[in-house]
């Protein structure tokens, strides 16, 4: 299995609803990443985790709530969000936390809408 | 820290014809440099990368890089454009923190 699976892909939340995003690999990877994208912009780091603890917190708010509850496992708690959090959130991991050299394994996405 | 320029933001080749993304960077410390590509609604694959070793790098679907140290470059090529080529480039370095960052992206448009 060398894949990220993301799910939902798609998700349309109100301001203050709660929903999760989930992330899993079962590639035996020890990173695990969260990036968001706007459209037509590159991909921002939001949160590092190696080897199930957070290891880079790019000073994102904290209606963001990053979770790790095992070395597949990956989500992303949305809560008490704004209509500008509207964005694709990836999800990657890679092989180690040694600067990333073997790249990143990317998901597919989910495409979040906040109304 | 680090991080990539990219000079363009749109490209457009003809069909059959070269493909030159650029892409430079800036490290204080020896770079990994990356080439990712993305699909309209997809995640992002990774194209090829630079590690230590061999400055020309091969990777997916026909493309390559070459690693210049002396030029701070990772430029991107391929000798003839697909249709399939088009999409979104990503230029992207990490050191050695665990934070790759991107470039801003070139869209790459081919021409029938």
């Amino acid at each position: 299995d060398t894949e990220v699976t993301q799910t939902p892909k798609h998700l349309v939340m109100g301001m203050t609803n709660k929903k999760s995003l989930k992330c899993e690999q079962h590639m035996g990877h020890r990173a695990m990443y969260w990036y968001k994208q706007k459209a037509k912009k590159p991909p921002e780091l939001m949160f590092v985790y190696s080897y199930e603890k957070l290891s880079i917190n790019e000073s994102v708010p904290s209606r963001f709530s990053p979770e790790c509850p095992n070395s597949s496992l990956l989500n992303l708690h949305l809560h008490a969000l704004q209509p500008e959090d509207s964005a694709l959130y990836l999800c990657a991991s890679s092989q180690d936390n040694v600067g990333g050299n073997y790249g990143y394994t990317f998901g597919s996405g989910t495409r979040l809408t906040v109304v | 820290a680090q991080s990539v320029t990219q000079l363009g933001s749109h490209v457009s080749v003809s069909e059959g014809a070269l493909v030159l993304l650029r892409c430079n960077y800036s490290s204080s410390v020896p770079p990994y440099l990356f080439w990712y590509v993305q699909y309209p609604n997809q995640g992002l694959q990774l194209l090829l990368k630079y590690t230590t070793g061999a400055t020309l790098v091969k990777g997916i679907n026909g493309f390559e890089a070459e690693f210049k140290k002396s030029e701070t470059s990772f430029h991107l090529t391929k000798p003839s454009a697909h249709m399939s080529d088009a999409a979104e480039y990503f230029c992207a370095v990490s050191a050695r923190n665990n934070d790759m960052r991107f470039g801003a992206g070139t869209r790459l448009t081919v021409k029938p």
